[in-house]
């Protein structure tokens, strides 16, 4: 069974561009949730998506945006990057949601904002 | 609002010496604590789940517990290959929660 797949894996940007990762969740999973992983903070919930329905929110600007396509497939969007985004990008898939907490990481996009 | 504190921030232990990561939580009803490992480069992989005080789990060298305000992470006879960064992570019993993560520790396993 693939895992979870996320693209790009590595990406460099410059400070006012934006950017979209990819998320492909495990075959069958409805629930996509995306988190910001950096050191000094750790990992952040940015949101969850439920059959294309965003069922969940973190405590990020509205330059964060996501959505979810009815394959599962979804995508999240930064908009006006800046030196403080550069992060490790982590997409999770689960059958139920967050509700189990049981969660199928990909191996992240590592953004770097120059 | 919801914490996670792990302690401690990094941990070095020789292949065999036996110890605890720590995981203090608060959090306004607990649905569930859960445990997860990640590997450099690598997203967190599933542990455990937790539910309620008393409860324990266990898989191979790891056995994790669970108490009103705290849960641990026993390590026994560990070996190079149980170097990781071990996270944990709680959810309130309130609706569609997301879960809280702590920063982790870092653990170290010298042959």
């Amino acid at each position: 069974k693939a895992g979870v797949t996320q693209t790009p894996r590595y990406l460099i940007k410059t400070r006012g561009q934006q950017v979209t990762l990819s998320c492909s969740p495990i075959s069958g999973h409805r629930s996509v949730s995306w988190y910001q992983q950096t050191p000094g903070q750790g990992l952040q919930f940015l949101f969850e998506y439920f059959s294309e329905t965003q069922r969940n929110k973190g405590n990020f600007p509205g330059r964060f945006s996501g959505r979810q396509f009815s394959n599962s497939r979804s995508e999240m969007n930064v908009s006006t990057l800046e030196l403080g985004d550069s992060a490790l990008y982590l997409c999770a898939s689960s059958s139920q949601g967050t509700n189990t907490g049981e969660l199928f990481f990909g191996e992240g996009s590592r953004l770097t904002v120059l | 609002e919801d914490q996670v504190t792990q302690s401690p921030e990094a941990l070095r232990l020789q292949e065999g010496e036996s110890s605890s990561l720590n995981c203090s939580y608060t959090v306004s009803g607990l649905r569930g604590l859960f445990w997860y490992r990640q590997d450099p480069g690598k997203g967190p992989e599933f542990l455990f789940t937790l539910y309620s005080a008393g409860e324990e789990k266990e898989k191979e060298r790891l056995k994790a517990t669970l108490t009103k305000k705290e849960s641990f992470l026993h390590i026994t006879a560990p070996k190079p290959e149980d170097s990781a960064t071990y996270l944990c992570a709680v959810q309130a019993n309130s609706g569609n929660t997301p879960l809280v993560f702590g920063k982790g520790t870092r653990l170290s396993v010298i042959a």
